[in-house]
């Protein structure tokens, strides 16, 4: 069971929107920043969003990421078929010396 | 370009130890973390710890604590991560990381991954 709570899986169709939800605590989310990876089928995790909100090098604006509270959402417009992966959200946990956590991700189908 | 590149595939009996490696080229070795994290089969992606090649400061997460070791030759820009006795629980994909800092620490670059698989 992860520290943060991801949506196991979402969908919608080409050039669709999706919005990816991870829920923390003020241990975690509410105190710290949030990163978003993208994980493509067989490869290894690629940083899509640091800092709530930023976009990594090459990063197409159609990645969106936000932050309120205890939870940060992750935001997908323009759907592609090759966005089709897991996205894990993850951000350090204060209750516990020197961890950080990810959340249990969450599969992107474009239908 | 920053580049790690990990060691590669391995398959181990139970009891077996094994030291898996990172080796990091393209920036500063020595003045960044490195982590590991571990992914199971189908199964999410997970914290198993940290170095600071500069000085081998290390952390672990409490999960993997007594469990495995971290550690790092700066004078080759290489992490390693070892056990001394793998249990079949241990076969999973192993990536090394490169963290960086903003406002908050992320991880920015990623090897390629080593699959360690624990057989008999």
């Amino acid at each position: 069971q992860s520290v943060l709570t991801q949506p196991p899986s979402v969908s919608a169709a080409p050039g669709q929107k999706v919005t990816i939800s991870c829920s923390g605590s003020s241990s975690n989310i509410g105190n710290n920043y949030v990163s978003w990876y993208q994980q493509l089928p067989e490869t290894a995790p690629k940083l899509l969003i640091y800092d709530n909100n930023k976009r990594a090098s090459r990063i197409p604006d159609r990645f969106s990421g936000s932050k309120s509270g205890t939870s940060a959402t992750l935001g997908i417009t323009g759907l592609q078929t090759g966005d089709e992966a897991d996205y894990y959200c993850a951000t350090w946990d204060g209750n516990v010396s020197f961890n950080w956590v990810f959340g249990g991700g969450t599969k992107v189908t474009v239908l | 370009d920053v580049q790690l590149v990990q060691s590669g595939v391995e398959v181990k009996k139970p009891g077996e130890s094994l030291k898996i490696s990172c080796k990091g080229s393209g920036y500063s070795f020595s003045s960044y973390f490195i982590a590991w994290v571990r992914q199971k089969p189908g199964k999410a992606l997970e914290w198993v710890g940290i170095i600071y090649p500069g000085d081998s400061d290390t952390r672990y997460s409490p999960s993997f604590q007594g469990q495995v070791t971290i550690s790092a030759d700066k004078s080759i820009n290489t992490a390693y991560l070892q056990w001394s006795s793998l249990k079949a629980s241990d076969t999973a994909m192993y990536y090394c990381a490169r963290r960086d800092y903003s406002g908050g620490w992320f991880l920015r670059d990623w090897g390629q991954g080593t699959l360690v698989t624990v057989s008999s």
